[in-house]
């Protein structure tokens, strides 16, 4: 079985901290994803990556960057939190074209 | 890429009776896909359809598409307390390299 494993279930952090949000996938997946999800407003995609130090960006980039240095790790980074990227983070993992396989999410309150 | 648009936004049913909830899209698809997410999970990947295809079954999904009209429909027959969650859909188009989008889904709830 797949498994997509995010690092925190739950985060508190402060205003202006640097958050560090990790994900690891183990089925050797070329694309990896990362989603917030806010209530009503469904699955937004921050960032998605389709290889190892390749990025692009989804539709709400801002405030947010990514690193993926090896195939199986996938790290969204909060350069300087504020209290709107309060939110459940989600990441996910797939083949290209393929369905996605996703973890069980971090939520993070930012106070 | 796009994101698909799940209709309606709630649905609230009795166990036993089928759900019904559409997702509709802009532009052609290579393929389309169904999750479900249980309150504070990640998603479930249920079932996928191509875009030569016109309807799947999956157990008691049943999924449809409809390509002239650029529309998919999920049906869960004889729905179970367990059940009881949102619905997504995805659709994939050619030159998303699988970039998946998703809407706000459809809450899903069934009453014992």
């Amino acid at each position: 079985d797949v498994k997509v494993t995010q690092s925190s279930r739950y985060l508190v952090k402060r205003t202006g901290e640097k958050v560090f949000l990790e994900c690891v996938q183990d089925m050797d997946h070329e694309n990896m994803f990362w989603y917030r999800q806010d209530p009503g407003l469904g699955l937004r995609l921050i960032y998605f990556s389709y290889d190892v130090k390749m990025k692009e960006k989804g539709d709400i980039p801002e405030g947010y960057s990514v690193s993926r240095e090896k195939k199986e790790r996938f790290s969204l980074i909060l350069e300087s939190a504020s209290t709107n990227q309060t939110s459940m983070y989600l990441c996910a993992s797939s083949f290209i074209n393929s369905p996605l396989h996703f973890g069980n999410g971090t939520r993070l309150t930012v106070t | 890429s796009q994101q698909g648009e799940e209709d309606p936004q709630a649905l609230s049913i009795q166990e036993g009776e089928n759900a019904t909830m559409n997702c509709s899209y802009k532009t052609s698809i290579n393929n389309l896909q169904w999750y479900r997410q249980n309150s504070g999970r990640g998603l479930v990947h249920l079932i996928l359809i191509r875009s030569n295809e016109r309807e799947k079954h999956s157990g008691r999904l049943r999924v449809t598409l409809d390509t002239s009209k650029k529309s998919s429909s999920l049906l869960i027959t004889a729905s179970r307390a367990a059940d009881t969650a949102s619905y997504f859909c995805a659709p994939l188009t050619t030159d998303s390299w699988g970039k998946f989008q998703f809407g706000a889904g459809t809450q899903v709830v069934v009453t014992p």
